[in-house]
């Protein structure tokens, strides 16, 4: 069974203080790991795919890499506008499966 | 373009009722999938569809059904409500091999 473990589950930053995202995963054939960003009321909006371990992408303030065993969401330089709860997915059997997810509160 | 939408947007219903949840998507996306998502939980699998009138069972599919007549339409039925299905509800859809899902706004579903 596909397994996601995200940490911390919440994370509270000054605005400008830089911070990463911790997924941890395990799967019988890794066929992509996903990035999502909700905020609340909200559905997930889909952030980033990682397919292979070194691979990295970045998107204004975030950027994502991929291990054999975990992902890191790296926030630079973050602003109130990035609070959000972040969540990773992996896919293994051509579903996602989801972790609990990292809350995000940016102080400004 | 519309993407996933998702109705009603909230709901309440008193235990034993019945509900169909809709979603539907413009994208020609042949996957569907149905969430839920509750505090400490996370997002869990109920069934899905990998295709017009086909569905499969999910992580927690107990209590629910779904049909998918039409490829751009995915229903959630509940048949006898219970308060353990209070849940925010999502939809998704993808292309095959699952190259990233567009979500629905969700529906907010309480039980009394």
């Amino acid at each position: 069974e596909d397994q996601v473990t995200q940490s911390p589950e919440a994370l509270r930053l000054q605005e400008g203080e830089s911070s990463s995202l911790n997924c941890s995963y395990t799967v019988s054939g890794l066929r992509g790991l996903f990035w999502y960003r909700q905020d609340p009321g909200k559905g997930p909006e889909f952030l980033f795919t990682l397919y292979s371990a070194g691979e990295e992408k970045e998107k204004e303030r975030l950027k994502a890499t991929l291990t054999k065993k975990e992902s890191f969401l790296h926030i630079t330089a973050p602003k109130p506008e990035d609070s959000a709860t972040y969540l990773c997915a992996v896919n293994g059997n051509n579903r996602l499966a989801f972790g609990k997810g990292n809350q995000v509160v940016v102080i400004p | 373009n519309a993407g996933v939408t998702q109705t009603p947007k909230f709901r309440v219903l008193k235990t034993g009722q019945s509900m169909t949840l809709l979603c539907a998507q413009d994208m020609n996306h042949e996957y569907m999938y149905w969430y839920r998502q509750d505090p400490g939980m996370g997002l869990r699998l109920i069934h899905y569809s990998v295709g017009e009138g086909t569905t499969a069972k999910g992580e927690v599919p107990d209590g629910y059904n779904v049909s998918r007549l039409k490829k751009q339409n995915f229903l959630l039925g509940l048949e006898s409500a219970a308060p353990s299905q209070t849940s925010v509800y999502f939809c998704a859809s993808s292309y095959p091999r699952v190259y990233g899902y567009t979500f629905g706004s969700g529906t907010r579903l309480t039980v009394v």
